[in-house]
């Protein structure tokens, strides 16, 4: 079975500074890994994608992730923080293996606060 | 390209009634995805189809919740009778590909419907 673990359901950074947002993951399979933003009233939008290619995963807004096996971690970076990061971000995990088919399980979220 | 359709945006109703959500994923999407998602919680897969094939439902509440997507294209979502811990916003996502191909795809979601069940 997969599983998702966010650290942290509530992270506060002042405009300007670095963002981390922590995932670990637990999966039988090496994993394909995402990272969803969502923003109020909004569905989900892919930031970035882990399939195995590079570890280190660049994605939008500025945001990337790096893979770390040894770790079970795909932590979500930004260096330099904007008022309009402001949002809930999921970490997700898929298992390859499933069939083919995406079988997706997500985090609890963390909601991201920008301090002007 | 239009994006993933749900409507409504919001329903208000009382315990043990009954309610639809309806959804209209991407074009040519064959695969769609109902998820519940509790307010501080990360989206729950409610059920998986795959055209007009369910992949997966063992998620889903089957006393009191049914799905179907007719066709292959647009997807209904019913809850009969809601209790209270349906409240909750109940996102319908797409995506492109077949089995095979999808493991790694990006899903797309639409806006929600939001539930409120009182």
């Amino acid at each position: 079975a997969q599983s998702v673990t966010q650290l942290g359901s509530h992270v506060s950074v002042s405009e300007g500074a670095l963002v981390l947002l922590r995932c670990n993951y637990s999966s039988s399979v090496p994993p394909y890994l995402f990272w969803y933003v969502q923003y109020p009233n909004q569905g989900l939008q892919l930031l970035l994608k882990y399939t195995s290619a590079a570890t280190l995963v660049k994605g939008i807004n500025g945001f990337e992730a790096e893979f770390k096996k040894s770790e079970t971690s795909f932590h979500l970076t930004k260096p330099s923080a904007h008022m309009s990061d402001a949002a809930e971000y999921f970490c997700a995990v898929s298992d390859p293996a499933w069939g083919g088919y995406q079988k997706v399980t997500f985090g609890t979220g963390t909601k991201l606060q920008v301090i002007p | 390209e239009a994006g993933v359709a749900q409507s409504p945006r919001y329903k208000i109703i009382e315990k043990r009634q009954s309610v639809a959500f309806w959804c209209n994923p991407i074009s040519g999407h064959a695969t769609l995805y109902w998820y519940q998602q509790i307010l501080g919680q990360g989206p729950k897969l409610l059920i998986q189809f795959q055209n007009n094939g369910v992949v997966d439902d063992s998620q889903l509440p089957k006393d009191r919740f049914s799905a179907e997507r007719l066709k292959g294209v647009d997807s209904t979502l019913k809850i009969q009778p809601a209790k209270l811990e349906d409240s909750a916003v109940y996102l319908c996502a797409s995506l492109p590909g077949l089995a095979g191909e999808g493991s790694y795809n990006e899903q797309f979601f639409g806006p929600g419907t939001r539930l409120t069940v009182l």
